[in-house]
């Protein structure tokens, strides 16, 4: 069965700390890695990776997968209030459809 | 439309009573899925539908779970005879090919059984 494990569950920093969540994942037939903030219902999508040792960048975030040792890293430097929410890792096998996330890091910055 | 629309946004419900909750994914994506998502949990893969066809059932978590997509757009997912533990948020989300690409999510739905 398809796994997905994030870490920390949960993290309280302040503002302008710099902050690495954690996904390590065990799927069959991997096909990519996904990154997704979720603030109130809706997951909104940050990254997707598909190969090793690539950091992908989008401001003040980043990610990089390592396919070998099966884990990937998510990035928040000069964390703010607006970072608040929680961030989901979903990995995606090539059964097309079949998607498996972890439960999340629940990331609380305070001002 | 401008992006994934999920109706009702909330909804209570008593024990047993049938429920279905509708979808309207972005004009265009041919793949939806449907996620649970429990308080404080991840999501919960459901069903895919790429088109009007659903390959992949295998997250329906019992006989009571149904899905359907016409028209390669609406998708309806029905929950009857409504337990407590189905009690959760209920997201839908679109992508324009499948799993290799991003997926857009909907605000979703709460379910309420009481």
């Amino acid at each position: 069965e398809d796994k997905v494990v994030q870490s920390p569950l949960s993290l309280v920093v302040h503002e302008g700390d710099t902050v690495t969540l954690n996904c390590s994942y065990e799927v069959t037939n991997f096909r990519s890695l996904l990154w997704y903030k979720q603030e109130k219902k809706a997951p909104t999508f940050l990254f997707m990776l598909t190969s090793s040792g690539i950091e992908k960048k989008s401001g003040r975030l980043s990610s990089i997968l390592d396919k070998k040792e099966l884990f990937s890293i998510l990035n928040i430097t000069a964390t703010q209030t607006g970072d608040s929410a929680v961030y989901l890792c979903a990995v995606h096998n090539t059964n097309a459809g079949k998607s498996t996330f972890g439960d999340g890091t629940t990331l609380t910055v305070k001002p | 439309g401008a992006g994934v629309s999920q109706s009702p946004s909330n909804k209570v419900t008593e024990k047993g009573k049938d429920v279905e909750l509708r979808c309207d994914p972005i004009s265009g994506h041919t793949a939806l899925y449907w996620y649970r998502q429990r308080l404080g949990q991840g999501l919960e893969f459901l069903i895919y539908f790429q088109g009007n066809s659903a390959p992949d059932k295998s997250g329906l978590p019992s006989d009571r779970f149904s899905a359907e997509r016409t028209g390669e757009s609406v998708s309806t997912l029905t929950i009857q005879r409504t337990q407590q533990e189905d009690s959760a948020v209920y997201l839908c989300a679109s992508s324009f090919l499948g799993a290799n690409t991003e997926a857009f999510f909907g605000q979703g739905t709460r379910l309420t059984v009481v």
